[in-house]
């Protein structure tokens, strides 16, 4: 069974730093991994898609990366700004098609100081 | 831009009563998705729903549920007979595939 997994817990930092987000998945036979942000009580809003045979996507300030082998990815975020506090979610969808659904991690709580 | 959408925002209920959560999702998408966060918890997959039919579904998607597409626009997540436990926010979802997922603002099932 697919287990996703996203350190840290929180984090807080202030405004203008780099940072990365961890996420790690057990199994390494995915067809992609979405990085979303989710606000207190709000949806979920997709920021990366990365497929499986990528090793990395950019949007503006941010970059994930893919190690499908190992398991892993991160999610680099330049500059960050308090307009970025929010909780980051790593999902996973698992080979076995467009029906699978998303397996998430429990997120990265992500607070930046004015 | 296109985007998932979900009525009503927030929902209390009685326990034992049914309730229905309506999603209309991106329209040229095939594959519409269900996912559910209780508080402080992860978000957990429930079903998938393609050529109308359910694809998938996980262990929590018991008898209680039900997904329809009732129309061209619409799809139903139904829980019968509502329990405290099934407080949580409900998640639509939306894909062409195998590709990204959007979702929905969710709704808030408060069970009472």
């Amino acid at each position: 069974k697919q287990e996703v997994t996203q350190i840290p817990a929180a984090l807080s930092v202030p405004e203008g730093e780099n940072l990365v987000l961890n996420c790690s998945f057990t199994d390494s036979a995915i067809y992609n991994l979405q990085w979303f942000r989710q606000d207190p009580g709000k949806g979920l809003t997709s920021l990366l898609l990365i497929q499986s045979s990528q090793r990395e996507q950019t949007s503006g300030r941010l970059n994930a990366s893919l190690d499908k082998s190992s398991g892993r990815s991160t999610l680099y975020i330049a500059a960050s700004q308090p307009g970025d506090s929010a909780t980051y979610l790593c999902a996973v969808i698992s080979s076995g098609g467009g029906a699978d659904g998303l397996t998430f991690g429990k997120g990265t709580h992500l607070i930046i100081q004015p | 831009e296109p985007e998932v959408t979900q009525t009503p925002s927030h929902q209390v209920t009685q326990m034992g009563q049914e309730v229905i959560l309506r999603c209309v999702p991106i329209s040229n998408h095939l594959y519409f998705y269900w996912y559910r966060q209780i508080l402080g918890q992860k978000v957990e997959f429930l079903v998938s729903f393609y050529n109308n039919e359910i694809s998938e579904k996980s262990e929590i998607f018991d008898d209680q549920f039900s997904v329809e597409r009732p129309d061209g626009s619409n799809f139903t997540l139904k829980i019968r007979s509502t329990k405290l436990e099934d407080s949580a926010m409900y998640f639509c979802a939306s894909s062409s595939g195998l590709s990204e997922a959007f979702f929905g603002q969710g709704t808030r099932l408060t069970v009472v």
